[in-house]
């Protein structure tokens, strides 16, 4: 298994400012991936970062609202920027070194 | 537009009873199938999976079952403890998206009443 750890576990931020999350795995990995929970929704796929590239963002995401970094094989930052109400969410990183997907415990950021 | 439908937000199920947790949906390219626990302040955890080669994979007292004519697979948790408590997510993905590309639902509260 992959172990994840993310930093802050949560957040109550203002309006306008930007939070930037950390994820650290125990394990190096290839691409690890951000995952965004809205109340009441499913999972849904924020973007793919790979080290040494330039993340790969969704459809409904851009990489000016949701900068992702990747310096290493074990670490990734996503960072939200200029945060309104809507994007109050449980933040989740993953990876699948495995075939198989794990996920960090997730960052829950309220913004007022 | 979901292409993956959990259509029941929540389950009460009595301790030692059958839980079926349902899951539809829409993408006829989906061919592979998964369920994810998830508890409170932690991350989903893998539970079972089912390739659309099956129309069932068994593990311990989890089971999936899976009908591609319906588009909808179920997952059996017999008998249920109070542990299994949580919020279940139903995911799908197919070959040609990658391992990665999980489109999930949006999760079924069960409670397991002792």
């Amino acid at each position: 298994s992959a172990v994840i750890s993310q930093k802050p576990s949560r957040d109550i931020c203002q309006r306008g400012t930007s939070l930037t999350i950390q994820c650290q795995v125990d394990s190096q990995v290839t691409m690890m991936f951000w995952y965004r929970q809205q109340p009441g929704q499913s999972l849904t796929l924020i973007a793919t970062a790979n080290q040494g590239s330039e993340a790969t963002y969704e459809s409904g995401f851009v990489i000016d609202k949701f900068p992702i970094s990747r310096p290493n094989l074990t670490f990734s930052t996503l960072t939200v920027s200029n945060m309104s109400p809507e994007d109050s969410s449980i933040y989740l990183c993953s990876v699948n070194p495995y075939n198989e997907q794990f996920f960090g415990p997730g960052t829950r950021l309220t913004v007022l | 537009d979901q292409q993956v439908k959990q259509n029941s937000p929540s389950l009460s199920v009595q301790e030692g009873r059958i839980s079926i947790l349902n899951c539809d949906y829409t993408n006829s390219m989906f061919d592979y199938f998964l369920w994810y626990k998830k508890y409170p302040a932690e991350g989903p955890t893998f539970l079972i999976s089912i390739s659309s080669i099956k129309d069932k994979n068994e593990d311990g007292r989890f089971t999936v079952f899976l009908n591609k004519s319906a588009k909808h697979l179920s997952l059996h948790i017999v008998p249920s403890q109070p542990g299994d408590s949580a919020v279940y997510f139903c995911a799908a993905t197919y070959s040609g998206a990658g391992s990665y590309q999980l489109t999930f639902g949006k999760g079924t509260k069960l409670s397991v009443i002792p």
